[in-house]
């Protein structure tokens, strides 16, 4: 049963360009969060999504940033238009129950560079 | 004021020394998490805890529910336990993690 699977690991994109990143959650988790941390600051919530719906995007900048998670396929966070100030770690962790009081399932993140 | 606070935020020990790394929350939570994160890497559920105590290995983890403070001790601590340990805690409502900023932690040989 593989853990939480976030691609690419790494990512460098020109300020102006897009980024999409991907989650695919361990088997039989329906939800996903995305954190993103900052360098030198800790993590912070982004978004909640179950399969097809948004639960809470509280987290999430008002613009440029989307989040999805289809029927089919992985989680896509996507970041429109990259400014240096996205660059940053995102994780996305997945969680077989709407309560997050069950053991906590990380990926190992992707690094985005904003040249 | 952030809702989880940390300390140390670093930490050098040597190695075989007894170490520990204290949050304290200031919500009403519902689990209490340690987390693991080496440089570069990927991030390791350690612990979750509601009440009391855990064990694993040289890892033992604590939590008082009334002070709101939880402790994590590493024994005979080795150059492999360096990395940022950070705590999170769930609340009885909503659906996210808030996280402390972590406590860097090196071991030197």
């Amino acid at each position: 049963n593989a853990g939480v699977m976030q691609n690419p690991r790494h990512l460098v994109r020109r300020r102006g360009q897009e980024a999409r990143l991907r989650c695919s959650p361990m088997k039989g988790h329906s939800h996903v969060y995305w954190y993103r941390q900052l360098p030198e600051e800790g993590l912070k919530f982004m978004v909640y999504l179950q399969k097809e719906n948004i639960i809470d995007e509280s987290g999430m900048p008002k613009e440029r940033f989307s989040a999805e998670f289809p029927k089919e396929g992985p989680s896509i966070l996507r970041i429109q238009q990259v400014v240096r100030g996205d660059s940053a770690a995102y994780f996305c962790a997945s969680s077989p129950l709407n309560r997050l009081n069950t053991e906590a399932f990380f990926g190992q993140g992707t690094r985005l560079t904003v040249v | 004021k952030n809702e989880v606070e940390q300390s140390p935020q670093n930490l050098t020990a040597q190695e075989g020394e007894f170490i520990t790394i204290n949050c304290s929350y200031s919500v009403g939570i519902s689990a209490l998490h340690w987390l693991q994160q080496h440089p570069g890497g990927g991030i390791v559920s350690l612990f979750m805890l509601s009440s009391g105590k855990k064990k694993h290995g040289r890892l033992i983890a604590t939590i008082n529910i009334q002070e709101k403070h939880s402790s994590l001790h590493i024994t005979a601590s080795h150059p492999r336990d360096s990395a940022v340990y950070i705590c999170a805690v769930s609340r009885n409502t909503g659906n996210q993690f808030y996280f402390g900023t972590g406590t860097s932690l090196t071991v030197i040989p």
